[in-house]
């Protein structure tokens, strides 16, 4: 079964760039989504297909996607960005990545 | 606006079959390229996806979880069912469903529900 990979957590300072990543084989060939899940909340789609944002997603979230990894970007880093990022993908099935969980210095 | 929510017991007997309703509104599952899915959270874990109901009646399912799940919608209450027999402590988890679009992918979800499998 196809399996994403993401880093457990990441920091970034306020202000700064932070940029997740999710590998997986030749994901740039796939369509990745984006959503953030804050704390008993359920997750928003931040980014589909690799690079879209939905209607009131601020310009700060962009995707990428190439080779082995999707990066989810995120300028500008607040404070209320701190949450769990999971990446997803269909490959004859729904799968998602572990999730990375955004820390905001 | 688009609004789903699920309902269903909070605690079931390991064991038993769960059933999940989802209740929607903003949308119809007789729209060309929309569905309703259902993925669970287990408790400080990651998300794991479980089945899709298309507007045609497609249907697919978690591989791993196939022989145990089944889904279904009814269109004129604007509802979709998850059963899940054979409840194990393990299946303790939120429980969400969420709008499908074939462009947006799960773009709208429900606030999720809690189910506890416990004896």
């Amino acid at each position: 079964s196809y399996e994403l990979t993401q880093p457990l957590s990441v920091s970034v300072a306020l202000g700064q760039t932070a940029r997740i990543t999710c590998g997986g084989n030749n994901i740039g060939n796939k369509n990745v989504h984006w959503y953030q899940q804050k704390p008993g909340q359920a997750p928003v789609l931040v980014i589909y297909r690799d690079s879209n944002r939905p209607s009131g997603i601020p310009e700060r979230f962009s995707g990428s996607n190439s080779g082995n990894t999707a990066t989810l970007t995120i300028s500008r880093a607040q404070a209320g960005d701190e949450a769990d990022y999971y990446c997803q993908v269909w490959d004859s099935s729904v799968v998602f990545g572990g999730g990375t969980k955004l820390t905001v210095l | 606006q688009i609004t789903l929510k699920e309902s269903g017991p909070t605690l079931v007997k390991p064991t038993q079959t769960l059933t999940l309703t989802c209740t929607f509104s903003g949308f119809s599952l007789s729209t060309s390229g929309v569905g309703v899915g259902w993925i669970r959270q287990p408790p400080g874990k990651a998300l794991e996806w479980l089945a899709l109901i298309y507007w045609d009646d497609d249907k697919r399912y978690s591989p791993s979880l196939k022989s145990r799940l089944t889904i279904t919608k009814d269109t004129s209450k604007n509802q979709v069912v998850l059963t899940m027999t054979n409840m194990d402590p393990v299946d303790t988890a939120t429980y969400y469903c969420a709008h499908f679009s074939t462009v947006t992918t799960y773009d709208y979800w429900g606030q999720g529900t809690l189910v506890t499998v416990s004896s």
